[in-house]
């Protein structure tokens, strides 16, 4: 059954904290994506990733961090440093970057 | 700045109607057009997308491009109230810094009346 997967679905964070959200797929795409999604916003890209072992920023990095050490796997971990982390996190992945994106289920992280 | 525009609706329609989304972009370098639904809390699904000018049929759903007017739409015909979510359009621009960059706008809300 090819997908993709996130984990956590909900997370709850005190501040001060850094959490780790973990995203998965096994569709063989070389391309995966973090998002952010806010109310009433568009989605914001936060990091991507190309290929295995290179990852670069998207519009809105700061406080945020990134590992593509398998095909796989594309872990995002929210820092205390990205000043107002609550909302829904979106992972996707896509053959290429020329190509169409396909999202996770997301996860959405809630700082108390 | 590559923006892609869409009206933030709502647009509502009644059951059966054909509702019609639409969306502007900025880059006249864009290649790719996608449209994706989202259902209130849940994340985006592809359901369209579109390379060359013309139409692009899909059961209910056609998808439009006009290059030269830098415009592409949605066309849903028989609209049903599961048809009622938030509709993004996404735009893949030329390579900056060598990789494409795919643009989503903020999304039109649909609401179909039965």
């Amino acid at each position: 059954d090819g997908g993709i997967t996130q984990s956590p679905k909900y997370l709850f964070r005190k501040e001060g904290q850094n959490v780790t959200l973990s995203c998965e797929q096994n569709l063989n795409h070389d391309a995966m994506y973090w998002y952010r999604q806010d109310p009433g916003q568009g989605l914001r890209l936060i990091y991507y990733s190309q290929i295995v072992n290179d990852f670069q920023k998207g519009d809105i990095a700061e406080g945020y961090s990134v590992s593509r050490e398998k095909k796989e796997s594309f872990p995002l971990t929210v820092t205390s440093a990205q000043k107002n982390p609550t909302a829904f996190y979106l992972c996707a992945s896509s053959l290429g970057t020329a190509n169409e994106q396909f999202f996770g289920p997301g996860t959405r992280l809630t700082v108390l | 700045q590559k923006e892609v525009e869409q009206n933030s609706g709502p647009l509502s329609v009644p059951e059966g109607a054909i509702a019609s989304l639409n969306c502007t972009y900025s880059d006249r370098g864009s290649q790719s057009f996608f449209w994706y639904r989202q259902y209130s809390g849940k994340s985006p699904e592809l359901i369209m997308f579109i390379y060359s000018n013309g139409d692009k049929e899909d059961g209910r759903f056609t998808a439009q491009l006009n290059k030269a007017s830098q415009y592409v739409s949605l066309l849903i015909r028989d609209s049903q109230p599961s048809d009622s979510a938030t509709y993004l359009c996404a735009v893949i621009c030329l390579p900056g810094a060598g990789s494409y960059q795919l643009t989503f706008g903020k999304g039109t809300k649909l609401s179909v009346i039965p």
